[in-house]
């Protein structure tokens, strides 16, 4: 099963609303990231949080990681259309020589 | 910076024919990952090459599927010979050597798809 599971799968708002997208894994990570898909293109790193950071930010997204709860969640504030994407998490568990699992993912809309 | 190169964007072949994907990583660029998306399995980790050696290719599903990278600007995915259930987006990633939390660079993927 994957590392990272995404919730909820799909999610519709309007624009300016804000957008938050969850994700649980299993194992100790190093380190969690964020990536966004469009429609028919790759993936594009969006953002990275270490083990030891409780939230971080870049623009309008907002990181947090709760260790203990093995989470994190991604909040897009003040959405726009052009954030409709697929959004995925990625961990490296902790000792592992394995490289980067990704989730299922968010298929995040947002309505002119 | 071009960024991840693949070729081709689309691919349509017959069953038992051969398919070969191609990728041009980032220059600089010390490690190369091949990743297969589906609808129902998601992003899977075929096979991932560290200064052009391969280092774990656990992910290759079959003997049918084998990856070289000949130099540190060049790698190719084959498949021969091609399945319908091979049909899938495949992609290519590179990232710099380092901590493990330097980010993956994707290309925009070859769309696989085998009748």
């Amino acid at each position: 099963s994957q590392q990272g599971e995404e919730d909820p799968q799909a999610l519709s708002i309007q624009e300016g609303e804000n957008a938050t997208m969850n994700c649980s894994y299993k194992t100790s990570i190093n380190n969690l990231q964020w990536y966004r898909q469009n429609s028919g293109r790759g993936l594009v790193h969006l953002i990275l949080i270490r083990s030891n950071e409780r939230e971080k930010h870049s623009g309008r997204l907002r990181v947090t990681l709760d260790t203990s709860k093995k989470s994190s969640s991604l909040l897009i504030t003040a959405s726009r259309a052009a954030d409709t994407a697929s959004y995925f998490c990625a961990t490296v568990p902790t000792g592992s020589a394995r490289q980067l699992t990704f989730g299922s993912g968010t298929q995040l809309t947002v309505l002119p | 910076d071009a960024g991840v190169i693949q070729s081709p964007r689309h691919e349509v072949t017959e069953m038992g024919q051969e398919v070969t994907l191609r990728c041009k990583p980032i220059s600089g660029h010390d490690y190369l990952f091949w990743y297969r998306q589906t609808m129902m399995r998601g992003l899977e980790l075929l096979i991932y090459f560290n200064n052009n050696v391969p280092i774990d290719d656990s992910g290759m599903p079959e003997d049918r599927f084998s990856a070289k990278m000949p130099n540190a600007s060049f790698s190719t995915l084959k498949i021969q010979p091609s399945e319908p259930r091979d049909s899938a987006v495949y992609f290519c990633a590179s990232k710099e050597e380092g901590l493990a939390g330097s980010p993956l660079h994707f290309g925009n993927g070859t769309r696989l798809t085998v009748t």
